[in-house]
C-alpha cells in the first residue's frame, strides 16, 4: 500500500527553524519526484517546493525561498523540507505528495504535519 | 507566475444534480512538450486533498466515472454527472506547466 507520513510539525517561534520529514512507503520513491504543498487555516492550497527524483533540481516558491531547504534521502525513502527564518505567514498544514512525470500530476498526499509559528 | 481563477467559489448543488466547474488560467497551460499539465483535486472536510483528473480529462484511479474534465489552452471545466453525498468538499485545478506551480481558489461544493 503506498503511503506517506509527515512528522517533524508543531509550534515554532518567529525567526526560529523547523524540519518536516515525509516516510515514503508502497513505491519506488527514488524515481519520483517530491513535494511539499501547504495549507495556511482555512485557506487554499500552496504549492511550496519540488524535488526531482534524484534531488538533481530543486524549486521553490518565491514566498519561502532563501528560507525553505527541500533535501532527500532515497536510501531511506524520506523526504525533508528545512524550514529557516520562520514567520506567521508560514503557520499551515505542511502535506508531502508524490509527483508522477507520466501523469503529469500530484498522485499520491500525505496526511499533513501542522506547523504553527507564534510567539 | 500563471493565476488560476475558478468560479464559482462556492455551489450549493441538489443530490443527484449536476455540477461544474471552471477554471481559467491566465496563460496558456500548453507545456512545451505538447502536453497540458491541468489537474483537479478533490478535498473532503478534514482530508488531504486528493487527485481526481490529470491533463485535464484523465480519470485517476478509483475515480467514478460521474467525474469529467474538458477544455484547452486556457479553460477548463469539472463536471459531476450527479452529485453524491461523498462529493461534499473543495474542488482545485492546479498547473504543474510552468513554476512555479499554482493552484485555483478552491470552489466550495455543498449540499443544498
Amino acid at each position: 500500500q503506498v503511503h506517506l507520513v509527515e512528522s517533524g510539525g508543531g509550534v515554532v517561534q518567529p525567526g526560529r527553524s523547523l524540519r518536516l520529514s515525509c516516510s515514503a512507503s508502497g513505491f519506488p520513491f527514488s524515481s519520483h519526484g517530491m513535494l511539499w504543498v501547504r495549507q495556511a487555516p482555512g485557506r487554499g492550497l500552496e504549492w511550496v517546493s519540488l524535488i526531482w527524483y534524484d534531488g538533481s533540481d530543486k524549486y521553490y516558491a518565491e514566498a519561502v525561498k532563501g528560507r525553505f531547504t527541500i533535501s532527500r534521502d532515497n536510501s531511506q525513502s524520506t523526504l525533508y523540507l528545512q524550514m529557516n527564518s520562520l514567520r506567521a505567514e508560514d503557520t499551515a498544514m505542511y502535506y508531502c505528495a508524490k509527483y508522477d512525470g507520466g501523469l503529469g500530476a500530484f498522485d499520491i498526499w500525505g496526511q499533513g504535519t501542522m506547523v504553527t509559528v507564534s510567539s | 507566475d500563471i493565476v488560476m481563477t475558478q468560479t464559482p467559489l462556492s455551489s450549493p448543488v441538489t443530490l443527484g444534480q449536476p455540477a461544474s466547474i471552471s477554471c481559467r488560467s491566465s496563460q496558456s497551460l500548453v507545456h512545451s512538450d505538447g502536453n497540458t499539465y491541468l489537474s483537479w483535486l478533490q478535498q473532503r472536510p478534514g482530508q488531504p486533498p486528493r487527485l481526481l483528473l490529470y491533463k485535464i480529462s484523465n480519470r485517476f484511479s478509483g475515480v467514478p466515472d460521474r467525474f469529467s474534465g474538458s477544455g484547452a489552452g486556457t479553460d477548463f471545466t469539472l463536471k459531476i454527472s450527479r452529485v453524491e453525498a461523498e462529493d461534499v468538499g473543495v474542488y482545485y485545478c492546479v498547473q504543474a506547466t510552468q513554476f512555479p506551480w499554482t493552484f485555483g481558489q478552491g470552489t466550495k461544493v455543498e449540499i443544498k
